[in-house]
């Protein structure tokens, strides 16, 4: 069965580190999201792609976080300098086209900032 | 005001109960209505989405929409063991950047468990 994958899976690193996820979407999937979700909380959306463009990242820190999709198929998320209070879930999904379809979501990554 | 509010709980039910999340809304522009369903250390996984106000069934899980109100529920019936997780809703308007995409905005979730 097709699935988003997402690496690392856990990942600690220390504050004013660097930090990269990598997310491979299910294949034809246009539409790719990264979303932050704080434990006890819901996700949050950072940014989203529609193939290889930026749609939506009115919510993305950019002095800190940067994305990209460069191919319009899988996408980098990064963030640099890390602070503690970047510690979360960070989750891939994507879904078939710019309507709305069902979003797939992968098992994310969690990240700890010490 | 968040546009999305669901209360987190947790709820604790015993096995065979019937379980009733609910959410609502601020943003008028909300066209999709979703379930998800998170298990520990897991992404979300789409339970049901509906359309329209009204109900929709799927097997042991009804969804519910009242658009005049502003408020989705999901119900749970039978429930099991299995069904222990956190329930999100979520809702999906259209970006306002224009263009045919949407953006899926998440409630905080309610811890459900199920005792057996």
């Amino acid at each position: 069965e097709a699935e988003v994958a997402q690496s690392p899976r856990y990942k600690i690193t220390e504050k004013s580190q660097a930090v990269a996820f990598w997310c491979d979407p299910i294949s034809g999937h246009a539409t790719l999201y990264w979303y932050r979700q704080i434990l006890g909380q819901g996700p949050e959306l950072l940014v989203q792609f529609q193939d290889e463009s930026v749609v939506d990242d009115s919510q993305l820190p950019k002095d800190r976080f940067s994305a990209e999709r460069l191919k319009g198929v899988d996408s980098t998320l990064k963030i640099q300098p890390a602070e503690l209070g970047d510690s979360a879930m960070y989750l891939c999904a994507s879904s078939l086209d710019r309507g709305f379809t069902e979003a797939f979501f992968g098992q994310g990554t969690r990240l700890t900032v010490v | 005001q968040k546009e999305v509010e669901q209360d987190p709980g947790p709820l604790s039910v015993p096995e065979g109960a019937i379980v009733s999340l609910n959410c609502t809304y601020s943003n008028s522009a909300f066209q999709y209505f979703m379930w998800y369903r998170q298990y520990s250390r897991k992404g979300p996984e789409l339970l049901m989405y509906t359309y329209s106000s009204g109900n929709k069934e799927d097997g042991r899980f009804t969804a519910q929409v009242d658009k005049s109100s502003k408020y989705i529920s999901l119900f749970i019936r039978d429930s099991q063991p299995s069904d222990s997780a956190t329930y999100l809703c979520a809702m999906s308007a259209g970006l306002r950047s224009g263009g045919s995409n949407y953006k899926l905005t998440f409630g905080k979730g309610t811890l459900l468990t199920v005792n057996p």
